[in-house]
C-alpha cells in the first residue's frame, strides 16, 4: 500500500523557518517525481515545487524562489521542504505528492500537515 | 507561466444530472491536463490525466476530453459521494500549475 506521511508543519512567526518532511513507502520512491503542492484555508490547491528522481532537476513557484527548496533522499525515502523568511501568505496545509510517468498527475497524495504563519 | 481558468466556479445540481466542467489554459498544453476531486478535510483525488485517461478505479461516470487549449471533465449521471470540488491541473511545463477550482452542490 502507498503512503505518504508529511510531519513538520506548526506555527512559526513571519520570517522565521521551517522544514517539512514526507515519509514515503509502498512504492519505489528513487524512481519517482515528487511534488509538494499547498492550500491556503478556503482556498484552492497551488502547487508549489518538484524534485525529479534523483534530485538532479527541482522546479518552484515564482512565488516562493529564493526562499523554499525542495529535497529527497532516496535512502530514507523521503522528501523535504525548507522554508525560509516565511510570511503570512505562506500559511497552508501542505501536501506531499508522487508524480506519475508519463503525464506527471499526482497519483498519490499524503494526509497534509498545516503549516500557520503568525506573530 | 501558464494560466489556468475553471468555469463556472459553482454549480448547483441534482442526483442524476450529467454535469460538465470547463477548464482552458492560457496556451497551448498539448493533453498534458489532469483532473482532481477534492472532498473538504481531504486530500485531492486523481480522477483523469491526460486530458481523456481515467485513473485505476475511478468510476467510469467520470470522463475528459480536450486537447491544446480547452478541456471538459463530464460526470454523467452526478451520484452523492461525487459532491465536491474539482481541479484542473496542466503539467506541460515545468511550472506547474492548477484552476481555481469548480464547487459542485447540492
Amino acid at each position: 500500500e502507498v503512503q505518504l506521511v508529511e510531519s513538520g508543519g506548526g506555527l512559526v512567526q513571519p520570517g522565521g523557518s521551517l522544514r517539512l518532511s514526507c515519509a514515503a513507502s509502498g512504492f519505489s520512491f528513487s524512481s519517482s517525481w515528487m511534488s509538494w503542492v499547498r492550500q491556503a484555508p478556503g482556498k484552492g490547491l497551488e502547487w508549489v515545487a518538484n524534485i525529479k528522481e534523483d534530485g538532479s532537476e527541482k522546479n518552484y513557484v515564482d512565488s516562493v524562489k529564493g526562499r523554499i527548496t525542495i529535497s529527497r533522499d532516496n535512502a530514507k525515502n523521503s522528501l523535504y521542504l525548507q522554508m525560509n523568511s516565511l510570511k503570512a501568505e505562506d500559511t497552508a496545509v501542505y501536501f506531499c505528492a508522487r508524480e506519475s510517468s508519463g503525464y506527471f498527475a499526482a497519483d498519490y497524495w499524503g494526509q497534509g500537515t498545516l503549516v500557520t504563519v503568525s506573530s | 507561466d501558464i494560466q489556468m481558468t475553471q468555469s463556472p466556479s459553482s454549480l448547483s445540481a441534482s442526483v442524476g444530472d450529467r454535469v460538465i466542467i470547463t477548464c482552458r489554459a492560457s496556451q497551448s498544453i498539448s493533453s498534458y491536463l489532469n483532473w482532481y476531486q477534492q472532498k473538504p478535510g481531504k486530500a485531492p483525488k486523481l480522477l483523469i490525466y491526460g486530458a481523456l485517461s481515467l485513473q485505476s478505479g475511478v468510476p467510469s461516470r467520470f470522463s475528459g476530453s480536450g486537447s491544446g487549449t480547452d478541456f471538459t471533465l463530464t460526470i454523467s449521471s452526478l451520484q452523492p459521494e461525487d459532491f465536491a470540488t474539482y481541479y484542473c491541473q496542466q503539467t506541460y511545463t515545468s511550472g506547474l500549475s492548477f484552476g481555481g477550482g469548480t464547487k459542485v452542490e447540492i
